[in-house]
């Protein structure tokens, strides 16, 4: 069964500091990973998603790098700016083949605070 | 163009009664899914539906909970008999294709008493 683990599980950090945000994940058969935002009393809005065949994927301020034999993916976001406020999740999709392979399996997010 | 979109926003109920969450997803998607998230248990999947394949319900905690799709757009997620433990938020997502990205709506907050 897939675990995934985020940590920290909060994180508080002045505005303009460059940070990261980790994600594990137990079974490396994974389709891709995505990371998520989700503001209070909202849905998720997808930041970025990596195919598994692939190292990383940048959009602006946010880099997300992907390791899938060590089963780890990591989110840098670069000077942190206050509405960057959020909880922060990471997903896997598990490989094509096996049952299930449709659903996404969540870690229990990084609640991530910029202080002006 | 319009995104996912959820109904009711909010939902009180006692226990015992039945309760309908529906389900816009993106015209055009032919993959919708429905998660639940509780402050014990994270974000959970429950059931998904990808075109006229029968759903994958693996994720329904029990035989009170059903969903279906009526005509490959609109879902409704069905909670009979509902618990106290059924309290949480239930959020409905879609995408293009079963492997395309999740987009999700902003979810039932559901309350039982």
């Amino acid at each position: 069964k897939q675990e995934v683990t985020q940590i920290p599980a909060a994180l508080s950090v002045p505005e303009g500091e460059n940070l990261v945000l980790n994600c594990s994940f137990t079974d490396s058969a994974i389709y891709n990973l995505q990371w998520f935002r989700q503001d209070p009393g909202k849905g998720l809005t997808s930041l970025l998603l990596i195919q598994s065949s692939q190292r990383e994927q940048t959009s602006g301020r946010l880099n997300a790098s992907l390791d899938k034999s060590s089963g780890r993916s990591t989110l840098y976001i670069a000077a942190s700016q206050p509405g960057d406020s959020a909880t922060y999740l990471c997903a896997v999709r598990r490989r094509a083949g096996g049952t299930s392979y449709g659903k996404l399996t969540f870690g229990q997010g990084t609640i991530l605070t910029v202080h002006p | 163009g319009a995104g996912v979109s959820q109904s009711p926003s909010n939902k009180v109920t006692e226990k015992g009664k039945d309760v309908e969450l529906r389900c816009d997803p993106i015209s055009g998607h032919t993959a919708l899914y429905w998660y639940r998230q509780s402050l014990g248990q994270g974000l959970e999947f429950l059931i998904y539906f990808q075109g006229n394949s029968a759903p994958d319900k693996s994720g329904l905690p029990s035989d009170r909970f059903s969903a279906e799709r009526t005509g490959g757009s609109v879902s409704t997620l069905t909670i009979q008999r509902t618990q106290q433990e059924d309290s949480a938020v239930y959020l409905c997502a879609s995408s293009l294709m079963i492997y395309q990205p999740q987009h999700f709506g902003d979810g039932t907050r559901l309350s039982i008493l």
